[in-house]
């Protein structure tokens, strides 16, 4: 079983600052089937990226992700109010979805 | 509008039964896989089960299997989950959530979620 381990745990950042999150698999991933999600405080996790690297529909264009084998990045260029949140991994692909502990982004 | 809404969430004893629901509307729910992902309090998110289009094909994670069955009523264009055998670990907000169908073929990212049922296991 592949798990994802998600840092740093807790990035304190300033809007208008560059946001980096790391996502680690356990194990190469055969595709990118790798999917980044954002939360924020009392609503349901929206999709930002899948295919490691592919903006959902209507995503801004400061989120971005890159990676493939182990590694997996999203970035979020120039850092919104509304953007900080928690945001979570998930490998996806075959019968079972993986996510990652997830990392909380924080005003600083 | 494209929406999936859940229901049933209660307080429930350890040991006890519950039946959650997840109604869509504004799409053709009958052509989604879809699944049922849950977030205990404070904590991260934790994909528990998965459902083919006809629902010929079930996948449930460790922590649930024999105790939760998923099921889809196509017509009403509703997501299930019938949960047993509840214990304090099973305490959580449980969300409802559609396959992408990006990739054909793929068990693809979640691209629609709903809001949310919160399930209390405590006596």
């Amino acid at each position: 079983e592949i798990v994802l381990t998600q840092s740093p745990g807790t990035l304190s950042l300033s809007p208008g600052e560059r946001a980096t999150l790391s996502c680690r698999a356990s194990q190469s991933l055969r595709s990118s089937y790798l999917a980044w999600y954002q939360q924020r405080p009392g609503q349901a996790p929206r999709l930002l990226i899948y295919g490691a690297s592919i903006r959902a529909t209507g995503v801004p264009d400061r989120f971005s992700g890159s990676g493939s084998g182990t590694d997996f990045t999203l970035t979020i260029s120039r850092l919104e109010p509304e953007d900080f949140a928690i945001y979570y991994c998930q490998l996806y692909g075959d019968s079972r979805h993986t996510f990652g502990q997830g990392t909380k982004l924080e005003i600083k | 509008e494209v929406q999936l809404v859940e229901s049933g969430g209660d307080l429930v004893q350890p040991g006890g039964s519950l039946r959650l629901s997840c109604a869509a509307s504004g799409f053709s729910f009958e052509t989604y896989e879809m699944n049922w992902v849950r977030q205990a309090p404070g904590k991260g998110l934790e994909w528990i089960s998965f459902i083919s289009t006809g629902g010929k094909f079930i996948y449930y994670a460790d922590s649930v299997k024999g105790r939760f069955t998923i099921s889809r009523d196509n017509a009403r264009n509703s997501l299930y989950l019938q949960m047993n055998s509840l214990s304090a670990g099973d305490t959580a907000l449980y969300y409802c959530a559609r396959d992408s169908g990006l990739v054909p073929g793929v068990h693809d990212a979640f691209d629609l979620w709903g809001q949310g049922t919160m399930v209390t296991v405590s006596s």
